[in-house]
């Protein structure tokens, strides 16, 4: 089981559209609609922005959407704000009643 | 509002047995529907899937970890807790439990704080 791969960084302007990678298996993200997205700021516990694949929880704004094709989920934001400046993570069901998580994305603000 | 609290040593000495517990408040733990779950983060690093248990004490754990990890609930005191043997400088990290909902329990919808542990003697 090893952790998915997501892009040790990304960036964007205010206002801007950014896409966020996250690449596994055909054991896990390739398998599954379940794949989940977490916002992480500094010394802050993880948020969930969104959970098997592309379903938003209540109370998480609409610029957050997700998607996937094959092996590769995708979480998109746009209308950057400074304050989607964080670390955003992905997760997938793996089988067998296990999850992995990726290796974290930093997302800058420019 | 379902809250969730670890607490535990911050230090423990290699090869000992880190031990924490997560108290959940705002909901019961014995009403079903959701697993209860351990995640850690190295300094520095991304999120690592510890394991998971259901209030009847079912528990699915990372296969990375399960021959030293031990899981269990307490539903009289609305706990869960968390046990990893034979530690070493690897283990720091910082400790977090979070409710898992959704189908499958895949979807980590509350979180502790989190609760730094070192290891080092």
């Amino acid at each position: 089981q090893s952790a998915l791969t997501q892009p040790a960084s990304v960036s964007g302007s205010p206002g801007q559209s950014i896409t966020i990678s996250c690449t596994g298996t055909s054991s896990d993200v390739g398998s599954y609609n379940l794949v989940s997205w977490y916002q992480q700021h500094p010394g802050k516990a993880p948020k969930i922005l969104i959970y098997e694949v592309n379903k938003g929880p209540s109370g998480i704004s609409n610029r957050f959407s997700g998607s996937k094709s094959g092996n590769t989920a995708s979480l998109t934001i746009s209308g950057l704000q400074a304050e989607d400046e964080a670390d955003y993570y992905c997760c997938s069901y793996a089988g067998s009643s296990t999850l992995v998580f990726g290796g974290g994305t930093k997302l800058t603000v420019l | 509002q379902v809250q969730l609290q670890e607490s535990g040593p911050g230090l423990v000495k290699p090869s000992q047995t880190l031990s924490l517990t997560c108290t959940v408040s705002g909901g019961s733990i014995s009403s079903g529907g959701y697993y209860w779950s351990w995640i850690r983060q190295h300094p520095g690093e991304g999120l690592e899937w510890i394991g998971y248990i259901f209030y009847t004490g079912s528990t699915f754990y990372n296969p990375s970890l399960k021959s030293r990890v031990t899981i269990s609930v307490d539903t009289s005191e609305n706990q869960f807790s968390l046990k990893l043997t034979s530690v070493t400088a690897a283990d720091t990290a910082v400790y977090y439990c979070a409710r898992a909902s959704g189908y499958i329990y895949t979807n980590f919808d509350f979180w502790g704080q989190g609760t730094l542990v070192t290891v080092s003697s």
